[in-house]
């Protein structure tokens, strides 16, 4: 069965650094999705994807955060510069044109330091 | 805004014995759609069933059924026959118009044997 997966599924990284978290998402999909759950709290959405560009993003999704489908089958989500407070797991899905299911990778857990 | 409430603290559930549990939502929209989502100890987020806001009948999917109530803006879903595997963190969301996900903070149901 077709699934998301996420790589690095862990990324420890110091205060200020850049990170990039990578998603692959479903073949066939066409919308994309970011969220984030710190951790012991909800998931929080981040920002969804669609057509090449940004559909819809949230408050925290602010100017160190950004996405990018490389090539077609990658998508990737990058922090800029790293606070302490980005410590969290971040997870990629991806959904099919007429359906509503998301399916959510694994994720990736990251700790900054 | 949308918004998802589970309030229900942490349950212990009989290893073949039937939980509910409890998800209210609110939303000044007419088209909408609510998930239930699962998140064992190892972090991934599980789909598990999905109610649109004008389907009649309520979603069943094998052992899981939701159990929707759209005039008390309820969705509560019903795990019968629990197993062992059933132990983990459920969350219930509902699709916003963009097609986000917003979630609740999760129920934790631990089923012994």
């Amino acid at each position: 069965e077709p699934e998301v997966t996420q790589t690095p599924s862990h990324q420890v990284t110091q205060m200020g650094q850049e990170v990039i978290l990578r998603c692959v998402p479903i073949s066939n999909h066409l919308y994309f999705y970011w969220y984030r759950q710190i951790l012991g709290q909800k998931v929080e959405f981040l920002v969804s994807f669609y057509n090449n560009e940004i559909s819809e993003k949230s408050e925290i999704f602010d100017d160190q955060f950004s996405v990018e489908r490389p090539d077609g089958s990658n998508f990737t989500l990058k922090i800029r510069s790293t606070k302490l407070e980005d410590s969290a797991m971040y997870f990629c899905a991806s959904k099919e044109r007429f359906s509503y299911e998301q399916y959510f990778g694994p994720g990736t857990r990251l700790t900054v330091t | 805004a949308q918004k998802i409430t589970q309030t229900q603290p942490g349950m212990f559930v009989q290893e073949k014995e039937a939980v509910t549990l409890d998800c209210t939502y609110d939303t000044s929209d007419q088209s909408y759609g609510l998930f239930w989502y699962k998140q064992p100890s190892s972090g991934e987020m599980i789909f598990l069933i999905y109610q649109g806001s004008y389907d009649e009948q309520n979603a069943t999917e094998g052992r899981y059924s939701l159990n929707f109530q759209k005039a008390r803006k309820s969705a509560n879903l019903v795990i019968s026959a629990s197993q062992l595997g059933d132990s983990a963190m459920y969350f219930c969301a509902m699709r916003v118009p963009d097609n986000r996900l917003a979630f609740g903070k999760g129920n934790q149901v631990v089923v012994i044997p």
